[in-house]
């Protein structure tokens, strides 16, 4: 079946420490990625997305994602997180034969100051 | 671009009544998702459409759930009879072939 796993539930750091969140999909074939947020009380948002070319790819607000292969991952990063940076953030695939967002479980992200 | 509009932000009732949830989606967009997010299973696809036609509804908890899509600028979320444990944030999302899915503000549901 097609799934994402997310294996941080809840991250919680301080102010200027670097993220990394693991996402990892299962199915065989080609899929587009993406990484959505959602701030308190609010819808989600997109954050980035790949589709072919550069497994390095850039979203906003100084996110980036990295897609292996060979993984099966698109894990998550930022170098140095804010306090606005708390929110949830879910992981999802497309496959080439659906027009259904495979979603994650999400992983709540607490930063303090 | 004025994005996925849904319609009330919030709904209060008492169980048993019926509830309509609608949603707008962006010009252009010829899917359309209707999710269900709560504290103990995240978040649900409830349903989804391509061009107006219910195209996956396995998402759909129960027969108290249906949802219409009469036009590509509109689609309904109905639940009757209502439950308490109906109460959750309905969202909406749309996109346009495998572009990212936009989603709306979301409907804060309480059935009392």
């Amino acid at each position: 079946a097609q799934s994402v796993s997310q294996h941080n539930h809840h991250v919680i750091l301080s102010e200027a420490a670097s993220l990394e969140l693991g996402c990892n999909y299962s199915y065989g074939g080609t899929v587009n990625l993406f990484w959505y947020v959602q701030y308190p009380g609010q819808h989600l948002q997109l954050l980035l997305k790949y589709f072919s070319g550069d497994p390095l790819v850039k979203g906003i607000k100084g996110f980036e994602a990295e897609f292996i292969k060979s993984k099966f991952s698109f894990n998550l990063r930022k170098p140095s997180v804010q306090w606005s940076d708390t929110a949830e953030y879910f992981c999802a695939f497309l496959s080439y034969n659906t027009d259904k967002l495979i979603f994650g479980t999400g992983t709540r992200l607490q930063v303090f100051p | 671009d004025a994005g996925v509009i849904q319609s009330p932000r919030h709904e209060v009732t008492e169980m048993g009544q019926e509830v309509t949830l609608r949603c707008k989606p962006i010009s252009g967009h010829n899917s359309l998702f209707w999710y269900r997010q709560t504290m103990m299973r995240g978040l649900e696809l409830l349903i989804y459409f391509n061009n107006n036609v219910p195209i996956d509804d396995s998402g759909m908890p129960e027969d108290r759930f249906s949802a219409k899509m009469p036009n590509a600028s509109f689609s309904t979320l109905k639940i009757q009879p209502s439950e308490p444990r109906d109460s959750a944030v309905y969202f909406c999302a749309s996109s346009s072939g495998t572009q990212p899915q936009h989603f709306g503000d979301g409907t804060r549901l309480s059935i009392l």
